[in-house]
């Protein structure tokens, strides 16, 4: 199975300013994702990060708010911009594992908790 | 998507067996039904996944009716690191996960 890092672990920001997340995997990877867990929800997907070409957003979500970068097969980052308290959530990066014979399954990172004020 | 709906909540007890039960009654042909775990601070971690009749792993069991409209996530014989919310998804076996509400099981002393 993957092991999944985020930076920074969590963060408070002033409304306004911009924090970039970074997801690192240990091993090299299709396809990373972006979720969001605002509090006491259930996660949302932002996005899928994809090696060489653009992010792929969900509904709801735009490039302008969210940038994201996939230089390797390793590494993506996960950008919030012009930040308000709204956005005070747990950002979380996932892989995928589908192996032909296993289940489909998602592994996530710990997740970054930003708080905005 | 299917929508999927389980119990908010459930309590439990140190050694006891906890099934919860999720209904999907649009359930698709080409859905299956997986179920991830989410302990406090840290994301979701998948738990056990099947299309049809039971599977079982050495977390937990999953039993599947015949019409697939419900399933029922078994967990055997809890302790207290099992204190978590249980999310039950139905979908396709591809990225898009969906998560719902979850189930929040709390096992007591």
């Amino acid at each position: 199975s993957a092991v999944i890092s985020q930076k920074p672990s969590r963060d408070i920001c002033q409304r306004g300013t911009s924090l970039t997340i970074q997801c690192q995997v240990d091993s090299q990877v299709t396809m990373m994702f972006w979720y969001r867990q605002q509090p006491g929800q259930s996660l949302t997907l932002i996005a899928t990060a994809n090696q060489g070409s653009e992010a792929t957003y969900e509904s709801g979500f735009v490039i302008d708010k969210f940038p994201i970068s996939r230089p390797n097969l390793t590494f993506s980052t996960l950008t919030v911009s012009n930040m308000s308290p709204e956005d005070s959530s747990i950002y979380l990066c996932s892989v995928e594992d589908s192996g032909r014979w296993k289940n489909y399954e998602q592994y996530f990172g710990p997740g970054t908790r930003l708080t905005v004020t | 998507l299917a929508k999927t709906t389980q119990p908010i909540s459930m309590d439990s007890y140190e050694g006891q067996e906890v099934n919860i039960t999720c209904s999907h009654n649009n359930i698709a042909t080409n859905d299956y039904i997986t179920w991830y775990q989410q302990f406090p601070s840290q994301g979701p971690r998948f738990i056990i996944q099947g299309y049809k009749t039971k599977v079982t792993n050495e977390v937990a069991s999953l039993f599947i009716p015949a019409d697939r409209k419900s399933s029922t996530l078994s967990l055997p014989r809890v302790s207290l690191s099992d204190t978590a919310v249980y999310y039950c998804l139905v979908g396709p076996n591809d990225y898009k996960l969906s998560f719902g509400a979850g189930t929040t099981v709390t096992v007591r002393a």
